[in-house]
């Protein structure tokens, strides 16, 4: 039973060019989440979706920023137009309906972005 | 004010000893809580869920104090591989989860 899967492990992008970061939930799981955690700080959430729908993307910043989660195939964060600030490591998680207020978070191993 | 406070450390502390982490949230509506562990640039992993009853598993404890709105994770006769940054976790509804920024540990020989 495969755990999340991101997808890359790394990425590198020059300034202005665009990063798409992907996540496969763990099967059964029908729910996605975004966190961001930039060098040495801790984790922010992004945006929360289920299949075709996003629930909640108050953390999303408003430019450049996108979340889809479409009915077939991984969760797509996409990032236009990145800059050096989007340098950080992007974490994927899954969960069932209630999943993390009942049960936690299972974590991808993450993406890490590195603009130069 | 951060709705999750902890303090960041680091707590540097030699095998065997005990340590305790706090955390206090400010959003008294607070449903949830949990303790995560997470390694040096590798993905947190849930420790365990915090009640109000408290809930042991081996040497870890965790305590929540409604009243006084914080958590808290006691760990007995530390371990090397117990070197990680902790972090805390509330939940006030059902989609959204706010993180601390984590409190470090390190476990001397």
């Amino acid at each position: 039973n495969a755990g999340v899967m991101q997808n890359p492990r790394h990425l590198v992008r020059r300034r202005g060019q665009e990063a798409r970061l992907r996540c496969s939930p763990m099967k059964g799981h029908s729910h996605v989440y975004w966190y961001r955690q930039l060098p040495e700080e801790g984790l922010k959430f992004m945006v929360y979706l289920q299949k075709e729908n996003i629930i909640d993307e108050s953390g999303m910043p408003k430019e450049r920023f996108s979340a889809e989660f479409p009915k077939e195939g991984p969760s797509i964060l996409r990032i236009q137009q990145v800059v050096r600030g989007d340098s950080a490591a992007y974490f994927c998680a899954s969960s069932p309906p209630d999943g993390p207020f009942n049960y936690g978070y299972t974590f991808g191993s993450g993406t890490r972005l590195t603009v130069v | 004010r951060k709705e999750v406070e902890q303090d960041p450390g680091p707590f540097n502390v030699p095998e065997g000893a005990t340590v305790a982490f706090n955390c206090t949230y400010s959003n008294s509506a607070s449903q949830s809580f949990f303790w995560y562990r997470q390694d040096c640039r590798k993905e947190p992993k849930l420790l365990m869920s915090v009640y109000s009853s408290g809930n042991e598993d081996g040497r870890f404890t965790a305590q929540l104090n409604r009243a006084s709105q914080y958590i808290s994770l006691l760990i007995r006769d530390s371990k090397l591989s117990d070197s990680a940054t902790y972090l805390c976790v509330v939940n006030t509804n059902a989609g959204k989860s706010t993180f601390g920024d984590g409190t470090t540990l390190t476990v001397k020989p």
